[in-house]
């Protein structure tokens, strides 16, 4: 089963929105991250968060993390059509291994 | 700098055919990863390299094996390909610290097997 599941599966937005997509999981994390998919690629890193640390911040994107509800959220402010990708949450988990397990990812699509 | 780089990109495999999915990193990276992706299941983990000479089974290690014989270097085979290994397989590295595990993809390879 796996360790991170994007909610929702798809979010279709007007360029100049905010998009917001959410991340729950099961065990016990060492850090959460996001990644981003365009059609047809490789996963490029975004942002990490630690299991101490409850929010983040880089450019546009915003992360928070609740360890108590075990769920994260990634937050894409002013959005473009070039954000539109696929999106993944991906955590380790805390049993002293390095494993990194991935969502199913959330389908953006943000309309020009 | 190439970072993470797959051959083939594309291959078509009849059913009971092999073949070898390469993958060459020039980051000095010490973890590497073979993934699969399919629709609607995101990427599961296949098989896992910690260091040189080393591999490990990851959620769906049956019918591939793996080998590491030098550390930028990690080999996906497939000995006997099926068709429900039809997927896009993405082959990955990292340098694991202090909990900090950024992973670097490369840019997939598309297998279909008929």
């Amino acid at each position: 089963s796996q360790q991170g599941e994007e909610d929702p599966q798809a979010l279709s937005i007007q360029e100049g929105e905010n998009a917001t997509m959410n991340c729950s999981y099961k065990t016990s994390i060492n850090n959460l991250q996001w990644y981003r998919q365009n059609s047809g690629r490789g996963l490029v890193h975004l942002i990490l968060i630690r299991s101490n640390e409850r929010e983040k911040h880089s450019g546009r994107l915003r992360v928070t993390l609740d360890t108590s509800k075990k769920s994260s959220s990634l937050l894409i402010t002013a959005s473009r059509a070039a954000d539109t990708a696929s999106y993944f949450c991906a955590t380790d988990e805390d049993t002293g291994g390095f494993k990194t397990i991935f969502g199913a990812g959330t389908r953006l699509f943000v309309k020009a | 700098n190439a970072g993470v780089t797959q051959t083939p990109k594309f291959r078509v495999l009849k059913t009971g055919q092999s073949m070898t999915l390469l993958c060459a990193q020039d980051m000095n990276h010490e973890y590497m990863y073979w993934y699969r992706q399919d629709p609607g299941m995101g990427l599961r983990l296949i098989h896992y390299s910690v260091g040189e000479g080393t591999t490990a089974k990851g959620e769906v290690p049956d019918g591939y094996n793996v080998s590491r014989l030098k550390k930028q270097n990690f080999l996906l085979g497939l000995e006997s390909a099926a068709p429900s290994q039809t997927s896009v397989y993405f082959c990955a590295s990292s340098t694991y610290r202090q909990a900090r595990n950024t992973i670097y993809f490369g840019e997939g390879s598309w297998l279909t097997v008929v």
